[in-house]
């Protein structure tokens, strides 16, 4: 069936640093969507990407949409401690593939 | 409140028991779904409903039953509790289709 893969799988960083995380798949999607999760709460969208090429932000995050419809990508810019927890990306052709989830530490 | 609610939040049950998860959403959304999230394996979906008294299989639904009679309703049944159904479980909902899901707080089952 349809798999994702999302890298890295967790990540220890300094508060200030950049974060690059991402999701590649053998299959083609047609939306692109990543989630964060806190401890105890359900995920929450963060960004939704609906064309191949598309590139959008959301504050200090940005998000890609793979030219093949294969990847996507999320960037977190001068990260700080509230950015802490576990970011889901999902593809959808037609239900919605989770990734397993980067998740993010920030040392202090 | 407005939202999507799910209930208990927490459950201890024991193998062989039936146990019902309540999803509760004040938007009308006409799709929900129910998934669980297990170490190493993400989210996974269990069932769907994209109406009132339609519903259909995602890609782990073994063992588990669902019924929407309500739009605002989907409660999920597991008939004989295992010990593999130890889990968190998640609800969703959406007005648009698969897009843009909003989650409830999740409920997280033990089954002993």
């Amino acid at each position: 069936g349809q798999q994702l893969n999302q890298s890295p799988q967790s990540m220890f960083i300094q508060e200030g640093e950049d974060v690059s995380m991402n999701c590649t798949s053998s299959s083609i999607f047609n939306t692109w969507l990543w989630y964060k999760q806190e401890p105890g709460e359900g995920p929450v969208l963060l960004i939704a990407l609906y064309k191949a090429g598309e590139l959008t932000s959301n504050g200090r995050l940005t998000a890609q949409f793979g030219i093949t419809r294969k990847d996507s990508f999320l960037n977190i810019s001068a990260s700080i401690p509230s950015d802490v927890g576990i970011y889901f990306c999902a593809g959808q052709s037609p239900h919605i593939i989770f990734g397993k989830g980067t998740r993010l530490h920030i040392l202090p | 409140d407005a939202g999507i609610t799910q209930s208990p939040r927490y459950k201890i049950t024991e193998t062989g028991r039936q146990v019902t998860l309540m999803c509760h959403q004040t938007w009308s959304h006409s799709y929900m779904f129910w998934y669980r999230q297990d170490l190493g394996h993400g989210l996974r979906l269990i069932y769907y409903s994209a109406a009132a008294d339609i519903t259909d299989k995602g890609e782990v639904p073994d063992g588990y039953v669902v019924s929407r009679s309500k739009t605002e309703n989907f409660p999920l049944t597991l008939e004989s509790a295992t010990r593999s159904q130890t889990s968190v479980y998640f609800c969703a909902s959406t007005g648009g289709g698969y897009n843009e899901q909003f989650f409830g707080p999740g409920t997280r089952l033990t089954v002993l």
